[in-house]
């Protein structure tokens, strides 16, 4: 069973929309990480939130996190065509230790 | 700013042959993971490592592969027979604390003919 699931699992859009991703996950976490993989390279860290926050800025990024519905919402402002990249989300739990579980992503495309 | 970084960038190797993937984290960081990614598909999680020492490891790791910190910066992931279906991205990466972000390298794209 999927720890991390990301929806849509595509997404595009146009260069100055806003893009919401969401990801849901089955077990009580300690924190849930947003990364940014460009195709083909590393994962770029984008975003931390614990267990006990709510919410989290980082320039365009806002984070959102819902504990009770097991959600967690990543909400690209003003998109670039910089932003196009697949984005995932990686939670930390007790259940599955101090490693990271990826859900499969969401491929986001920005249009110019 | 500090990164992780992973060493070769592509290493084509025969079936069969042994690999060696080699990274170097964060110098002041304490748990270092190898993730692996085949082409398309998702981030899989194969082993952590604290206190010179595997702390967790997925099915994947089975003992074909082995890791080490040899010297105190380096941290490497051998796989002793590669298979085809052990072609992929590796990544490794390393983290402050166990709750802490986790900050990956560029990767090492494994092909095995």
């Amino acid at each position: 069973s999927q720890q991390g699931e990301e929806d849509p699992q595509a997404l595009s859009i146009q260069e100055g929309e806003n893009a919401t991703m969401n990801c849901s996950y089955k077990t009580s976490i300690n924190n849930l990480q947003w990364y940014r993989q460009n195709s083909g390279r590393g994962l770029v860290h984008l975003i931390l939130i614990r267990s006990n926050e709510r919410e989290k800025h980082s320039g365009r990024l806002r984070v959102t996190l819902d504990t009770s519905k097991k959600s967690s919402s990543l909400l690209i402002t003003a998109s670039r065509a910089a932003d196009t990249a697949s984005y995932f989300c990686a939670t930390v739990s007790h259940v599955y230790g101090q490693n990271f579980v990826f859900g499969p992503g969401t491929r986001l495309s920005v249009l110019p | 700013e500090p990164e992780v970084t992973q060493t070769p960038s592509h290493q084509v190797t025969q079936m069969g042959q042994e690999v060696i993937l080699r990274c170097v984290p964060i110098s002041n960081h304490l748990y270092f993971y190898w993730y692996r990614q085949i082409l398309g598909q998702k981030v899989e999680f194969l082993v952590s490592f604290y206190n010179n020492e595997i702390s967790e490891k997925s099915e994947i790791f089975d003992d074909q592969f082995s890791v080490e910190r040899p010297d105190g910066s380096n941290f490497t992931l051998k796989i002793r027979s590669t298979k085809l279906e052990d072609s992929a991205m590796y990544f490794c990466a390393s983290s402050a604390g166990g709750y802490y972000e986790a900050f990956f390298g560029q990767g090492t794209r494994l092909t095995v003919v």
